[in-house]
């Protein structure tokens, strides 16, 4: 049983440019969370997808938006990348559409130059 | 706003000790609340969790203790070994999941 994958594992992009991020969710999952980890600090939730809907949202511009697929998969874009964005994104994905006991993925690192 | 924190962002102890790493919360309407574990390169880890209305709840060489009074938050590591050096954070949950800034272990053997 496949855990939580995410796609690409690294990515480097320069200012304003765009990327693209995937995740797909553990098997029988059907809740992803987005979460940007910053060195050396815990993750910050970004938002949450449930039904294809965006259920939840942390305090991250509308730069940050993000879809979730009828197979539960889901994909994280950021629009015009600033150097802050730099960081580890991290896919979560649970059982429900609460918290709850949430399967990390191995995140994507995101270096903007 | 209310956030989730940790007390020390660094713990050193003895291969064969028990460790502890505390965390103190501040939002009185969380009801759930999740111990991780984070490996270099890695994502975090679910270690235990424990709802709003348990005071400690254990599981395999950790147990999580609960104190809604002063808000408090711990981990119990019995018997650390060199495998749970890592980086711990804390997380609460209401609507969403708010994790702290970590705590680093580290098991001199």
């Amino acid at each position: 049983d496949a855990g939580v994958t995410q796609s690409p594992t690294h990515l480097i992009k320069t200012r304003g440019q765009q990327v693209t991020l995937r995740c797909s969710p553990k098997s029988g999952h059907d809740t992803v969370s987005w979460y940007q980890q910053a060195l050396g600090q815990g993750p910050q939730f970004i938002f949450q997808y449930y039904e294809e809907e965006e259920r939840q949202r942390g305090n991250f511009p509308d730069r940050f938006s993000g879809h979730q697929f009828p197979n539960y998969s889901s994909e994280l874009n950021v629009n015009a990348l600033l150097l802050g964005d730099s960081a580890l994104y991290l896919c979560a994905s649970s059982l429900d559409n609460r918290a709850g006991e949430q399967f990390f993925g191995p995140g994507t690192r995101l270096t903007v130059l | 706003g209310e956030s989730v924190g940790l007390h020390l962002p660094t713990l050193s102890v003895q291969e064969g000790d028990n460790s502890i790493i505390n965390c103190a919360y501040s939002n009185s309407a969380s009801d759930y609340f999740i111990w991780y574990k984070q490996e270099s390169g890695k994502g975090p880890q679910f270690i235990i969790d424990i709802r709003s209305n348990m005071d400690k709840r254990q599981g395999q060489r950790v147990t999580v203790l609960l104190n809604k009074t002063v808000k408090h938050l711990s981990l119990q590591i019995a018997a650390t070994q060199p495998g749970d050096s890592a980086v711990y954070f804390c997380a609460e949950s209401l609507n969403d999941m708010r994790f702290g800034a970590g705590t680093r272990l580290t098991v001199k053997p």
